[in-house]
């Protein structure tokens, strides 16, 4: 079946980098995304990668793919409160409609 | 151009109450989704739809859960006689569908149920 798996809490200091991981069960998922949610607000993709891809880079963040364990990381360098929010992690296959999320990991960011 | 808008923002409801909750789309996007967001329960798929086909049902919890897109367009979400369960924020997004390798959502900003 369909699951996508991450842990529901992180916490880190200003400055350093935070990574969050995703685990997903669907081998045949093509892609693989990262949505950000702020507070009171509806989800805003951040990133996506195609799965014959290993790694994506987008300014502070850096998306990392493992396809044989299934395993999906994104790290935010020099964390910002700003970026405070839940992360969710999804897949979805080419041409495909239905996207799989996470439930989400909550990201704290101390001053 | 505007994005997807729902509303209500907030309804409070009696329990037994029927409640209907509204999704505006990005225009031009074939594909319409709603979900479920529970405190501590992450997205939960609730049903969506595809230009003119048949919509995905398969997240419905229960019959009390109907949704109609109208004119390709609008979509509505009831629910019928109410329970605290159905208590959350309800989130609808649109994408391009077919129009797009990669199934990119863009998310309203929900609309918070509050069964009494």
């Amino acid at each position: 079946g369909e699951d996508v798996e991450q842990s529901l809490f992180l916490s880190v200091r200003e400055g350093d980098s935070s990574v969050i991981n995703c685990t997903y069960t669907d081998s045949s998922s093509t892609y693989l995304y990262w949505y950000k949610q702020e507070p009171g607000a509806g989800l805003q993709l951040l990133t996506y990668i195609f799965s014959n891809m290993d790694m994506k880079q987008d300014q502070r963040l850096t998306v990392l793919l493992n396809k044989k364990d299934k395993h999906l990381s994104l790290r935010i360098a020099d964390t910002q409160t700003g970026d405070s929010a839940i992360y969710f992690c999804a897949e979805s296959k080419s041409g495909g409609f239905k996207t799989i999320f996470g439930a989400g990991t909550r990201l704290f960011v101390k001053a | 151009g505007a994005g997807v808008s729902q509303s209500p923002s907030n309804k409070v409801t009696e329990k037994g109450k029927d409640v209907e909750l509204r999704c505006d789309p990005i225009s031009g996007h074939t594909a319409l989704y709603w979900y479920r967001q529970s405190l501590g329960q992450g997205l939960e798929f609730l049903i969506y739809f595809q230009g003119n086909s048949a919509p995905d049902k398969s997240g419905l919890p229960s019959d009390r859960f109907s949704a109609e897109r109208t004119g390709g367009s609008v979509s509505t979400l009831t629910i019928q006689r109410t329970q605290q369960e159905d208590s959350a924020v309800y989130l609808c997004a649109s994408s391009l569908g077919a129009a797009s390798l990669y199934n990119e959502q863009f998310f309203g900003p929900g609309t918070r149920l509050t069964v009494l």
